[in-house]
């Protein structure tokens, strides 16, 4: 399928580690997003690209979290330092370019820090 | 920032008969409105969407409906059949950002 494809599926690791995240949106979709999912609640918004441009990146919770699109296609999310609070479902989204357009989401990276 | 409310949290209902979400928002330049359905280990599906210029939508056993002046949308599951048990999330956008509800998780009993 050409769907949005997040990798790893699942992460595990211990509270002090860098830990990167990986998203391959659908072909020709300029916009990106990432999402944090915690256990029973609905996703929030992390940050928001269009193009290698990261036009949003207001709900990143800490300076430990960064993203990247370098050539604006396969995005990135690193978290630096993990922490306990950080276990969570990271979930990207990608869509055509304008406002409101309908964002498709991969099935996420489950991340547990120990 | 926006905020939504989702309601109920949980919904069990017999196969067969209907089952009704509900969501209010707060933001007043919302206006466009997605429903996603989520199954465990797997990411959001949309299932259906609704625009602020239009009052209902349907797509042949789920409709949504939107209330711009109550800030009030909802979604509506007919004929419900075992497949439809999932979790549903409402949300609204301005521009480019959900804002979901909570989740309703749906049980469908057979």
């Amino acid at each position: 399928g050409a769907g949005v494809s997040q990798s790893p599926r699942y992460k595990v690791a211990k509270r002090g580690q860098d830990v990167a995240l990986r998203c391959d949106p659908i072909s020709g979709h300029v916009s990106l997003f990432w999402y944090q999912q915690a256990l029973g609640q609905g996703p929030e918004f992390l940050t928001y690209f269009q193009n290698e441009a990261q036009l949003d990146k207001s709900g990143l919770p800490s300076d430990r979290f960064f993203a990247e699109r370098p050539e604006g296609s396969v995005s990135t999310l690193k978290i630096q330092r993990t922490q306990q609070e950080d276990s969570a479902v990271y979930l990207c989204a990608s869509s055509f370019e304008g406002a409101n357009q309908p964002q498709h989401f991969g099935d996420g990276t489950r991340l547990s820090i120990l | 920032g926006e905020n939504v409310e989702q309601h109920p949290s949980t919904l069990s209902v017999q196969e067969g008969d209907s089952a009704v979400i509900k969501c209010t928002y707060s933001d007043s330049a919302s206006n466009y409105f997605p429903w996603y359905k989520q199954e465990l280990g797997k990411g959001p599906q949309l299932i259906i969407d609704i625009r602020s210029n239009v009052g209902e939508k349907k797509d042949q056993r789920i409709a949504v409906t939107l209330n711009k002046t109550a800030k009030h949308f909802s979604l509506h599951i007919t004929e419900t059949q075992p497949e439809d048990s999932a979790v549903y999330f409402c949300a609204a956008v301005n521009d480019y950002k959900l804002s979901f509800g909570a989740g309703t998780t749906v049980t469908v009993r057979a």
